[in-house]
């Protein structure tokens, strides 16, 4: 079954630093572009970030400087490390596939979530 | 502002044939596939359409097309089980960024 599942969130004070992962299954995170979007209470969806298979990555302005995206091959696993969180960062986590390389912007697969609470 | 725009609600009754549209510019939709995802409270999305297919699982009264720079999401045969937030998203180059639509909140009456 292909499957992602986020973990890694919690409670964290403004100015700190937390890592989010996701682990794959049923299929292999190296070929694929894999991102990260989140959702804040009450909110619509936000992208944060994507990582290409070539390694090539891009952020969304609110958290360029201040978020990394990266992925583990042989743990099949993909990574945000976010530092500097703001009170505003505070949402529920996504990872998700995009589906075809000629479609970047459209996702075929999506985790089920972990929380992310920036607060003092 | 979502660089993407959708109808903030959208009604029908169950039988009925609805559609949410999801409108952009040439650096996004009308350069590139768009996706549709669905989400209910309290749960994680789950894509419904994926550039004009139909992922394995969701039942062929969900179609999309896309004509210039405006998507749109289709219903035929509305289900109370459809009840729920839609949003697209695509790539917008311009930007090098993916852009969401601020979700369309469909109500079955």
């Amino acid at each position: 079954e292909v499957q992602l599942v986020e973990s890694g969130g919690g409670l964290v004070q403004p100015g700190g630093s937390l890592r989010l992962s996701c682990a794959a299954s049923g299929f292999t995170v190296s070929p694929n572009y894999m991102s990260w979007v989140r959702q804040a209470p009450g909110k619509g969806l936000e992208w944060v970030s994507v990582i290409y298979s070539g390694d090539t990555t891009y952020y969304a302005d609110s958290v360029k400087g201040r978020f990394t995206i990266s992925r583990d091959n042989s743990k099949n696993t993909l990574y945000l490390q976010m530092h500097s969180l703001r009170v505003e960062d505070t949402a529920v986590y996504y990872c998700a596939r995009v589906g075809s390389t000629s479609r970047p912007g459209a996702f075929d697969i999506w985790g089920q979530g972990t929380m992310v609470t920036v607060s003092s | 502002q979502s660089a993407l725009t959708q109808e903030a609600s959208v009604s029908g009754t169950v039988g009925q044939k609805v559609t949410l549209s999801c409108t952009g510019n040439s650096n996004n939709i009308g350069s590139y596939a768009v996706g549709w995802y669905q989400q209910n409270s309290h749960g994680a999305p789950k894509t419904v359409i994926f550039g004009n297919s139909l992922p394995s699982g969701i039942p062929d009264r969900f179609s999309g097309s896309k004509s210039g720079t405006t998507a749109s999401l289709t219903i035929s045969g509305l289900q109370p089980e459809d009840e729920a937030d839609y949003y697209c998203s695509t790539w917008d180059y311009s930007l090098s960024a993916v852009v969401f639509g601020g979700g369309t909140k469909l109500t079955v009456l």
